[in-house]
């Protein structure tokens, strides 16, 4: 099973600033990776996919990179509805698996 | 627009059976997969299986092949989660999702598709 490893667990930023989220998997996953962000209460909502790949309606502010073993999701200008926990997902090799999250707190 | 309604909150008890559903609609059913996704309470996310309702062809997460048992209905596009004995550790909250994705016109799934699309979530609460 692969690994996916967040980092920092928890992210306190300024309204307005850059946030910058890391996802490390213990094995390739080539560009088969994806970012999700969950609000307290609500469902999942599909950020990026095949890691750099913004999903429909998702503002240009959230941008992906990397591929293989590391990734990053960037948040610039950073808004209030931006706070939330996000997860990165694997979807390369079954079992899919997801990192631990990464909340992103106000400061 | 890509729905996926499941049903209703359940309190159960210990040893107790399950099945809790999830209903598609604004896609052809058939064409994807759909997943259950587990999220206990205040933690993250895990994967548990996979379904494609044209087929039935399952695929399980280890952690989970053996505590439940996922299937479909595809005459009304439904996927089931099941459990024939609840323990106080499966109070979670359960979301169905689809897997696949839509880009440029054409849409596509498999077992290597990210998932676009949620339900709503089904609590499960077990306690004696």
């Amino acid at each position: 099973e692969i690994v996916m490893t967040q980092s920092p667990a928890t992210l306190s930023v300024s309204p307005g600033e850059r946030a910058t989220l890391s996802c490390r998997a213990s094995q390739s996953v080539s560009s088969n990776l994806a970012w999700y962000q969950q609000k307290p209460g609500q469902t999942p909502r599909l950020l990026i996919y095949g890691a750099s790949t913004r999903a429909t309606g998702v503002p240009a502010r959230f941008s992906g990179s990397g591929s293989g073993t590391e990734f990053t999701l960037t948040i610039i200008n950073l808004q209030s509805e931006d706070f939330a926990v996000y997860y990165c997902h694997q979807y390369n090799n079954w079992p899919r698996t997801f990192g631990q999250g990464t909340k992103v707190d106000i400061k | 627009e890509v729905q996926l309604v499941q049903s209703g909150a359940e309190v159960k008890k210990p040893g107790e059976s399950l099945t809790i559903s999830c209903k598609g609609s604004g896609y052809i059913f058939t064409s994807y997969w759909i997943g259950w996704v587990r999220q206990m309470p205040g933690k993250g996310l895990e994967w548990m299986g996979i379904i494609y309702p044209a087929d039935s062809d399952t695929r399980y997460s280890p952690s989970f092949q053996g505590q439940v048992s996922i299937s479909a209905d595809k005459s009304i596009r439904t996927a089931y989660l099941q459990w024939n004995s609840l323990e106080a550790s499966d109070t979670a909250m359960y979301y169905c999702a689809r897997v696949g994705y839509c880009s440029g016109g054409s849409c596509y799934s498999s077992p290597t598709t990210p998932t676009d699309s949620w339900g709503q979530g089904t609590l499960v609460t077990v306690s004696s």
